[in-house]
Formats: C-alpha cells, sequence, structure tokens
C-alpha cells in the first residue's frame, strides 16, 4: 500500500463547483503539503502545516483552502473551481527539518474544470 | 528568495547514451538539494539527495550528482541511459517556509533507441 495515497486519481469538475481533494499518509509524519503541477511551471506550493492546528499559505493559495483533519490526513478544497485550476495536485509529507526535509509524494490527482 | 534553474525544458539522448542534467540554485545558506523522478501518470520519486559532506552522491537507478558551491549547480548525470529512464526530472532545493522543497520547472527526458 501507499504511504500517501490520494483520492480522487481523476476528476472532472464544472465551473463555480465545489471540490475536495483528499491525502492521507501512514508515514505518521508531521508536515504535511499541497503542490500543484502544471507543464513548463514545475511544482508550485498552494498550502503547508505542521500539525492540525498549524496551517500555512504557501506561493499561490488564492482560490484554496485546506484542512488537517489528523495528523494523518490533509485536504484540498476548492470552493469554487475555475477552468486555470485545471492541473495536476500533489500530496506531500516529510519528517521534518534538516536532513527530514526530504518529501514523500503521493501519486497525484488529475483535477479538470470545464 | 530561494530559486531553482532548470535550463533545459527536453533532452534527447540516444539509449547507452550519457546523461547530464543541469540545475543551478539561488540559496542564501548551505543548500539541501534533491532530484526526483516523475513517470507518466506517476508521483515523484526522490532519485538522490546532497545535505553535506562528499559533493558527488549517489542515487538509485545508476545516477549520481554533484554538488559544486562555486557554480551554485547541482547536475545530475548517468553514464549510460536507458530506456525506461525517458521522464520528467525536478530539481529541488529547501528548506524553505515550513521546511518545504522549491521545485525547478523541470526537464522532460525522450530516449531513442
Amino acid at each position: 500500500d501507499a504511504d500517501v495515497t490520494q483520492t480522487p486519481r481523476n476528476r472532472i469538475t464544472k465551473t463555480g463547483k465545489r471540490i475536495m481533494l483528499e491525502c492521507s499518509q501512514t508515514k505518521g509524519h508531521d508536515r504535511m503539503y499541497w503542490y500543484r503541477q502544471d507543464p513548463g511551471l514545475g511544482l508550485r506550493l498552494i498550502y503547508y502545516s505542521f500539525d492540525v492546528k498549524d496551517i500555512n499559505k504557501g506561493e499561490i493559495s488564492d482560490g484554496y483552502s485546506v484542512s488537517r483533519q489528523a495528523q494523518a490526513k490533509f485536504s484540498l478544497s476548492l470552493e469554487s473551481a475555475i477552468p486555470n485550476q485545471t492541473a495536476l495536485y500533489f500530496c506531500a509529507t516529510s519528517d521534518g527539518g534538516g536532513t527530514n526535509t526530504e518529501a514523500f509524494f503521493g501519486q497525484g490527482t488529475r483535477l479538470t474544470v470545464v | 528568495a530561494q530559486s531553482v534553474t532548470q535550463p533545459d525544458i527536453h533532452i534527447t539522448v540516444s539509449e547507452g547514451a550519457s546523461l547530464e542534467l543541469r540545475c543551478n540554485y539561488s540559496y542564501g545558506a548551505t543548500p539541501y538539494l534533491f532530484w526526483y523522478v516523475q513517470s507518466p501518470g506517476q508521483g515523484l520519486q526522490l532519485l538522490l539527495k546532497y545535505f553535506s559532506g562528499d559533493t558527488l552522491v549517489q542515487g538509485i537507478k545508476g545516477f549520481e550528482a554533484e554538488f559544486k558551491r562555486s557554480q551554485s549547480s547541482f547536475n545530475l548525470r548517468k553514464p549510460s541511459v536507458h530506456w525506461s529512464d525517458a521522464a520528467e526530472y525536478f530539481c529541488a532545493v529547501g528548506p524553505n517556509s515550513g521546511y518545504a522543497l522549491n521545485f525547478g520547472k523541470g526537464t522532460s527526458l525522450l530516449v531513442t533507441p
């Protein structure tokens, strides 16, 4: 079983709809992240969380919100989806700073907003 | 601000040929550097990482990378490329806010017969 699991793997939604992407991990890591990948732009950080009480905005948080329901669960929501939010979304975890900065990624969620 | 530049968007190599993917970084302190690979339809897998010490780092799948502080570079190399190496490669630097990584835009590798 994957250590970092994202659901759904693929989703098509309509403009204006609310959608939630879910991420769960079995690695026991405190830090969790949501990234967005667009062709030619690499991965950009949307939100990150140190624990259930600590949520922080990343580089491109506008139009997104997150919820850290438990140490193992971190959800990303699009309150009113728009076409330019069509992208590949990745959840990642890490064990902390220093030499534990390595990120472990889920398989990704491909979201299409029509 | 921390940043990563991967100058080559696409690279094509013949199977069996050597490979070098370039990565340049900007970071105010001693960086932690990473190379990840993304196969089609897959997540990102760590190839190798550098934190300190020996500047030549060995990774999985026969890859290695060399940290050159004077050139602010962390280039990825492989002596002989296999068709299965065709993928997207990302260089990353950290730690940044929240100990997140800052990624380059990626290099797409095509391997020809």
